[in-house]
């Protein structure tokens, strides 16, 4: 089975800390991917990675900065948390290809106050 | 650019009723199409896949078909269980580039009754 873990369920951080997201798969993926999931807004792409050291940005990457430098491993960077970034934060992996399924993590419920 | 367009929920129904859930897209070229289901407290799963048009993607009991003509990649299920209340993510994949992009829709909460 695939599996893509991330580093915790549950973070509360202060506003103006740094905080690191981890996400881990076991699948040999080339493609990562960060998402935010906030209600009445969906899922929405912040960054992407299609493979070691290759990143992009998504839709909404203000705020944010990411790490990929093994293949399994790709790690979400807050530089600065702030209140507005207060959301669930989902990683997601798979094969290269454009009708690939994509594979989630469980999330984590990121609280900056 | 791409876009998912999913019906407002919630959408309560009692168990053994039929369940609708429309989804409607705008995309150029021919988009893959998917529905994903979160249950309360876990990440997405996939729940069923179309690739071409007229196609149609099955999977416990749930079946959407990819209509071209219409746009459209409406969920059905003939008979819901409690076990199914969850919220439902529409979203399509483009096919252009190594690392094409899901664009998902705001999702849609089903709760089941008894």
């Amino acid at each position: 089975d695939v599996k893509v873990t991330q580093s915790s369920r549950y973070l509360v951080k202060r506003t103006g800390e740094k905080v690191f997201l981890e996400c881990v798969q076991d699948m040999d993926h080339e493609n990562m991917f960060w998402y935010r999931q906030d209600p009445g807004l969906g899922l929405r792409l912040i960054y992407f990675s299609y493979d070691v050291k290759m990143k992009e940005k998504g839709d909404i990457p203000e705020g944010y900065s990411v790490s990929r430098e093994k293949k399994e491993r790709f790690s979400l960077i807050l530089e600065s948390a702030s209140t507005n970034q207060t959301s669930m934060y989902l990683c997601a992996s798979r094969w290269t290809g454009g009708n690939r399924e994509q594979y989630f993590g469980p999330g984590t419920r990121l609280t900056v106050t | 650019g791409n876009s998912v367009t999913q019906m407002e929920g919630p959408v309560t129904l009692s168990e053994e009723a039929f369940l609708t859930i429309n989804c409607t897209y705008t995309a150029t070229g021919y988009p893959s199409l998917f529905w994903y289901v979160q249950y309360p407290g876990e990440g997405l799963q996939l729940l069923l896949k179309a690739t071409k048009a007229d196609d149609k993607g099955s999977n416990k009991g749930f079946e959407a078909t990819y209509r071209k003509e219409t746009t459209s990649f409406h969920l059905e299920k003939g008979s819901v269980q409690v076990s199914d209340s969850a919220v439902y993510f529409c979203a399509l994949s483009d096919r252009t580039g190594t690392a094409s992009k899901l664009t998902f829709g705001t999702g849609t909460r089903l709760q089941v009754t008894l």
